[in-house]
């Protein structure tokens, strides 16, 4: 059964600043990684998806993988009030690649 | 993105009915499609893979005979939950996949 860890928060970040998000995963041989941002009440959203070690930057996000660690992070750059949401971890897990979510991880972008 | 779109959006029904909730692909064709299930402040937890042309499998503790699922084309699948009680109320959603996974915007299912 693959699990992923994260924080549950809430994360409360000062609007303009960098927001990071944290994710451990159990399964060494997981290959793809994808972050979703879920508002209250509505389905997730794509925001990044990660293959490789390093980082990947999309606009204000960026990804990081360590397979070594078994840890991924999202960062969000000069955070905005609308970045507020959970974000939600997650690896392919269940049949025919099927996602295994974390708990997600409640951000707060103060004004 | 790819666009998948869910109908109904929310239902609310009577204990002992059906609920048919239906998943489309909308620009593209996913032969695999996934249903996932919600509880108010949980994360998402996989049900179902439905595989178009071929029986769904399921994740362990999800009943198939409870909740039916069709994948009758490659652009539509069928989420039926048979004789729904209250602990069936959730969050319902589904997602067609291209690489990566799409989601539809979700049905709230109420069962009083």
């Amino acid at each position: 059964q693959k699990e992923v860890e994260q924080n549950s928060g809430p994360l409360s970040v000062p609007e303009g600043a960098i927001a990071s998000l944290n994710c451990t995963y159990s399964d060494r041989v997981s290959q793809s990684f994808f972050w979703y941002r879920q508002y209250s009440g509505k389905s997730p959203e794509l925001i990044m998806s990660i293959y490789s070690n390093g980082d990947k930057e999309d606009g204000r996000f960026t990804a990081q993988l360590n397979k070594a660690s078994q840890y991924v992070s999202l960062l969000i750059r000069d955070s905005q009030p609308s970045d507020s949401a959970t974000y939600l971890c997650a690896v392919p897990g269940g049949g025919a690649d099927g996602l295994t979510f974390g708990k997600g991880t409640h951000l707060i972008i103060q004004p | 993105g790819a666009v998948v779109s869910q109908h109904p959006s929310r239902v609310i029904c009577k204990s002992g009915t059906s609920v048919k909730i239906e998943c489309r692909s909308l620009d593209f064709q996913a032969t695999t499609m996934f249903w996932y299930r919600q509880f108010p402040k949980q994360s998402l937890m996989l049900m179902a893979t439905s595989n178009e042309g071929s029986k769904a499998t399921y994740e362990q503790g999800v009943e198939k005979d409870k909740f039916l699922i069709n994948h009758a084309s490659l652009t539509l699948s069928t989420l039926t939950v048979t004789s729904a009680h209250p602990e069936d109320s959730s969050f319902y959603i589904c997602s067609a996949s291209s690489g990566e996974q799409f989601f539809g915007p979700g049905t709230r299912l109420t069962v009083l």
